[in-house]
């Protein structure tokens, strides 16, 4: 069975802090795919990146940047500079060959100006 | 291009009282989902579907029922609503029932059962 886990329930950080949201998943399928979403103050869910399984590079994105370690099954997901704007829940999910789609807790992050 | 519309966005029941939620996306996907939101335990899947005429169980499918008649519309029923139930309900789908690609999510419906 799939598991997904984001231990920081809350982080708050101060206005151009770096933050890092932690991500560990479990998985016995060897073809999975991970995902991280955004839940802003509004409600609505927004796609920001997905990795596959083969894939370990890491990869950036203006001030968003993701590490992806096999061997510490782990996909964690840095914002650099962080701004209000920033402040949301984190999904981290992960989807694999049984069709499901499944998601860790979430992270509320506060970003303080 | 609507995506995934979920109706409606808010309702209040009484306990014991039947509704179903609709779902409706126009991306020609094969795939969709329902989720809860409740706080403290993220999304939790509660039945999902990978094509017209098939669906199964998620994590949380007890007191729910859905269906599948064709590729757009994927309706979730609570046959009688308790308050265990108050929750917030996301609908989402995808391209590819491999699930390789993200779930496209429609805006929430907030659920109270009193």
């Amino acid at each position: 069975a799939q598991k997904v886990t984001q231990a920081q329930t809350e982080i708050s950080v101060v206005e151009k802090e770096d933050v890092t949201l932690d991500c560990v998943y479990e998985t016995r399928d060897t073809t999975y795919y991970l995902f991280w979403y955004k839940q802003p103050p509004s409600g609505e869910l927004v796609f920001l990146i997905r990795r596959n399984s083969f894939d370990e590079q890491n990869e950036i994105s203006g001030r968003y940047s993701w590490n992806f370690q096999k061997s510490t099954s782990s996909f964690n997901f840095t914002i650099t500079a962080s701004q209000v704007v920033d402040s949301a829940v984190y999904f981290c999910a992960a989807s694999s060959e049984t069709y499901k789609y499944i998601f860790g807790t979430g992270t509320r992050l506060k970003v303080l100006a | 291009n609507a995506g995934v519309t979920q109706t409606p966005k808010f309702q209040v029941l009484k306990t014991g009282q039947s509704m179903t939620l609709q779902c409706a996306q126009d991306m020609n996907h094969e795939y969709m989902s329902w989720y809860r939101q409740d706080p403290g335990m993220g999304l939790r899947l509660i039945h999902y579907s990978v094509g017209a005429g098939i669906t199964d169980q998620g994590e949380v499918p007890n007191g729910y029922n859905v269906s599948r008649s064709t590729t757009e519309d994927f309706p979730l029923r609570l046959l009688s609503a308790a308050p265990s139930q108050t929750s917030v309900y996301f609908c989402a789908s995808s391209y590819s029932r491999v699930l390789s690609r993200p779930l496209h999510f429609g805006n929430g419906t907030r659920l109270t059962v009193t």
